[in-house]
């Protein structure tokens, strides 16, 4: 159980153009998902909380225009980089937690790999 | 906001050996958990431990909270362990990933 999904995996986009990663929960309803990135050899770092049927919260020094997230249904929570530039090339990391029982533990998602030429 | 410090940064070990790695953090927190990032960036979740002991196959792992420390064991290294091993806390939903202990296996 706890399975969480991303698509595409891996995407290569032009300077200037948009791209919309997807992260869903295959067995459970997600009430809150999150994103993060994680740069070539280091840790991850939190961008933003999503919560289905509100706005998602960003962490500071994260761009609420350039980095898009939605969380229309129960199960499923997008990240829109918008006008994307070489410097939003990165790793692209959701999780989810599996709601109620007291317990926070989050799943991650296999991750997408973007590269802005 | 929490401080997270893991330690060694790197280890490289001969197949067959056990292993300590050791998370700190600086303030009191009710969500640990502990994770294997593979070759391929996929998180898999160890354990989730913001208090006590758990232990699952030759993987073991204490918590004490009140003196703000986790241990991860493994024991018997295989040289499918290796990997990035990551220890996040927080309080409830939000955590904090420390920047992880990098494990190499010899065979």
């Amino acid at each position: 159980g706890a399975v969480v999904s991303q698509h595409p995996s891996r995407v290569i986009c032009k300077s200037g153009t948009s791209v919309k990663i997807e992260c869903r929960s295959l067995d459970f309803q997600a009430t809150t998902m999150f994103w993060y990135r994680q740069f070539p050899k280091q840790s991850l770092m939190l961008m933003a909380t999503s919560n289905e049927g509100s706005k998602a919260t960003y962490e500071q020094g994260v761009e609420k225009d350039k980095f898009l997230i939605n969380h229309a249904s129960l199960t499923l929570s997008t990240l829109t980089v918008t006008s994307a530039h070489p410097e939003d090339s990165s790793f692209y990391i959701c999780s989810a937690r599996v709601p109620g029982g007291g317990r926070y533990e989050q799943y991650f998602g296999p991750g997408t790999r973007l590269t802005v030429t | 906001g929490i401080q997270v410090e893991q330690s060694p940064p790197d280890l490289i070990l001969q197949e067959g050996a056990n292993s300590t790695l050791r998370c700190n953090f600086s303030d009191s927190v009710n969500n640990l958990q502990w994770f294997h990032q593979n070759p391929w960036g996929q998180l898999i979740n160890l354990f989730y431990i913001p208090s006590g002991t758990k232990q699952n196959g030759r993987l073991s792992a204490t918590t004490v909270a009140t003196e703000r420390y986790s241990l991860l064991y493994i024991s018997s290294s295989q040289t499918t362990d290796s990997g990035v091993y990551f220890c996040a806390v927080g309080r409830d939903d939000k955590i904090i990933f420390g920047k992880g202990t990098r494990l190499h296996i010899l065979p």
